[in-house]
């Protein structure tokens, strides 16, 4: 597709369960990066891949957070034991090269509600 | 570390005012700044951007000059529309450390009334 996909749009669970977020990014885009957006605020930083390698992976809030991108392409943020302080859009970028440079084009986002 | 402080809104205006938003940051080293938008049921986009000190980024009208002595990147428009209701998030990116994950501002939510 023409943009950075992000399935589902919605997703609700009730705490305690597993989810798994997919994120399909613009094709031959070397990065990919997931951010965490509460209500009312700007995107926090999640984790960076550079192709299938996992670079960083500092803002994940617990090791209950894990994500990964096995061919480079695709990505999976997988949240078990979910919580509700896990309640939140999820958003998925991607960039054609890497450095601080590079605009980032941004998937529609999966909203997480958490009962 | 790093960060990005923007005003807060929400900001509503009429058609053709001038508008300002307000964004100041703290950085190590020499960041690149952005500007990116999200309008009502959509995902973010990236407005404008500018790389180095003394830069403007413009786009769509909006005009924002990276200013190093003061660590701002206002936006500015000089005549906005409805169309123009969003929401505005200022952001940074430094190429140390986490290869350009972006740090955003709270965002900033822009009313235009006709």
């Amino acid at each position: 597709g023409a943009g950075v996909s992000q399935s589902p749009r919605y997703k609700v669970a009730k705490r305690g369960q597993d989810v798994a977020l997919r994120c399909d990014p613009i094709s031959g885009h070397v990065s990919l990066f997931w951010y965490q957006q509460a209500l009312g605020q700007g995107p926090e930083f999640l984790t960076y891949f550079q192709n299938e390698a996992q670079l960083d992976k500092s803002g994940l809030p617990s090791d209950r957070f894990f994500a990964e991108r096995p061919e480079g392409s695709v990505s999976t943020l997988k949240i078990q034991r979910t919580q509700q302080e896990d309640s939140a859009v999820y958003l998925c970028a991607s960039s054609i090269g890497q450095g601080g440079g590079q605009p980032q084009h941004f998937g529609d986002g999966t909203r997480l509600s958490i009962l | 570390g790093n960060s990005v402080t923007q005003m807060e809104g929400p900001v509503t205006l009429s058609e053709e005012a001038f508008l300002t938003i307000n964004c100041t940051y703290t950085a190590t080293g020499y960041p690149s700044l952005f500007w990116y938008v999200q309008y009502p049921g959509e995902g973010l986009q990236l407005l404008l951007k500018a790389t180095k000190a003394d830069d403007k980024g413009s786009n769509k009208g909006f005009e924002a000059t990276y200013r190093k002595e003061t660590t701002s990147f206002h936006l500015e428009k000089g005549s906005v529309q409805v169309s123009d209701s969003a929401v505005y998030f200022c952001a940074l990116s430094n190429y140390g450390g986490s290869q350009g994950n972006l740090i955003f501002g709270k965002g900033t939510k822009l009313s235009v009334k006709p």
